[in-house]
């Protein structure tokens, strides 16, 4: 298994533009959630996903959309990237069916938006 | 909304000293509770987790506990070492997981 991936690894964006960044999982698992993380301020949770076509708001949604149209995948798009969307992006997954439900993390995005 | 705080943000020990970290949250309404390690630059690892229905988990040096009922974890470490040395997280929720903002642990040779 690979786990949970993440690409790219860095991103440098100019204000205004788009862009999406990937992740996939292979363990089968219903649940991914997408965080930021900025110096200070922890890991935040962005959207999250309960299953293949189903997605929801968490902390933080605002400026970015999610969709889920496979178990397997859940991009994370910028539409219109901002400077206060410099942050390292982790995309997690878990499955509740499973009794420990314990989160797996991916290698996460490095985004700079100057 | 479920509220994790960690505390002390950072703690900086010598070498062989046994050490406790802490993670309290606001609703005792969890599935688990998880407990992750992250260096500098890096993703993050995870150490250990303890079902709602456990009181600890332990794994090497490492002892994390449970107590629901006060809305609090500690993660103990014996005999740290420099290696050690990273930013500790706990993870906690049920439908949706949240984090603290970590103690940045210092281990110094």
């Amino acid at each position: 298994n690979a786990g949970v991936t993440q690409t790219p690894k860095f991103q440098v964006l100019k204000t205004g533009q788009s862009m999406t960044l990937q992740c996939a999982q292979d363990m089968n698992h219903e649940y991914m959630s997408w965080y930021r993380q900025d110096p200070g301020m922890g890991l935040r949770l962005i959207h999250y996903s309960v299953g293949a076509g189903i997605t929801d708001q968490g902390e933080v949604p605002n400026g970015y959309n999610v969709s889920r149209s496979t178990t397997e995948d859940f991009p994370l798009r910028l539409l219109s990237a901002a400077p206060s969307q410099t942050s390292v992006y982790f995309c997690a997954s878990r499955d509740p069916r499973q009794t420990s439900n314990e989160q797996f993390f991916g290698p996460g995005t490095r985004l700079t938006v100057l | 909304k479920q509220e994790v705080t960690q505390i002390p943000a950072a703690l900086s020990v010598p070498e062989g000293e046994n050490l406790v970290l802490n993670c309290s949250f606001t609703d005792s309404a969890i599935y688990n509770l998880q407990w992750f390690r992250q260096d500098p630059g890096k993703g993050l690892t995870s150490l250990l987790l303890i079902q709602s229905s456990q009181r600890e988990q332990t794994s090497g040096r490492l002892n994390a506990s449970l107590d629901k009922s006060s809305g609090r974890s500690t993660l103990y470490i014996a005999a740290s070492q420099p290696g050690d040395s990273a930013t500790y997280l706990c993870q906690t929720g049920a439908n949706n997981l949240f984090f603290g903002t970590g103690t940045r642990l210092t281990v110094i040779p």
